[in-house]
């Protein structure tokens, strides 16, 4: 059970794009199409921005877009807004019925 | 209003138990996997169990397996965590969420665990 892994940190200026990595193994990531992605303000609770790979809860922005690749899942903001500023985590259903989380990447917007 | 609301978190001591629960409202409890996530201070999130919705299967992770224990009452719309044996590495905020399309989501507020002595 493994970490998912993840940069640090990514920054962008308003207005840009950025991408965000999360990097699993066969077992988790690349196994199944059940990625997601989370968006988490400090003292806040996390909100889920992503599910199965690339689907949109509603009122989530269609600024927000997740893909993946084998064994690697993306995050990626369009448009950056200040508002956007936070950490992110990814996770993924695993082999074993878990599930396993990214180590997290703080978003700054410049 | 859809809402989960976690209790039961405090100080205890090394070696200790505690019992978390949550309170779900605005849903069909008895419809939806649950799961537990903490996240310890200034570090990221990490899943720690999860329960069908029927509870007739239970899942952990390595780090709380025999120690931990996921339950739930769907007369109740309560989802609970006995927690066991706690050292300092299982001090963290427990937040309750509920599975959907294999992610988590709806959260609670989130319920403090503080293990010292």
């Amino acid at each position: 059970q493994s970490a998912l892994t993840q940069p640090a940190s990514v920054s962008g200026s308003p207005g840009q794009s950025i991408t965000i990595s999360c990097t699993g193994t066969s077992s988790d990531v690349g196994g199944y199409n059940y990625v997601s992605w989370y968006q988490q303000h400090p003292g806040k609770a996390p909100k889920l921005m992503i599910y199965e790979v690339s689907n949109r809860p509603s009122g989530v922005p269609d600024r927000f877009s997740g893909s993946k690749s084998g064994n690697t899942a993306s995050l990626t903001i369009s448009g950056l807004q200040a508002e956007d500023e936070a950490d992110y985590y990814c996770s993924s259903f695993t082999t074993s019925n878990t599930r396993v989380f990214g180590g997290g990447t703080r978003l700054t917007v410049l | 209003e859809v809402q989960l609301v976690e209790s039961g978190g405090g100080l205890v001591q090394p070696g200790g138990s505690l019992r978390l629960s949550c309170a779900a409202s605005g849903f069909t409890f008895s419809t939806y996997g649950m799961l537990w996530v903490r996240q310890a201070p200034g570090k990221g999130l990490e899943y720690v169990s999860s329960i069908t919705n029927n509870g007739r299967s239970t899942y952990y992770a390595n780090s709380v397996k025999g120690r931990f224990t996921i339950s739930r009452d769907n007369s109740k719309n309560t989802l609970f965590l006995q927690m066991g044996s706690l050292t300092a590495e299982d001090m963290a905020v427990y937040y309750c969420t509920r599975a959907q399309w294999r992610a988590f989501d709806i959260w609670g507020q989130g319920t403090m665990v503080i293990v010292s002595s």
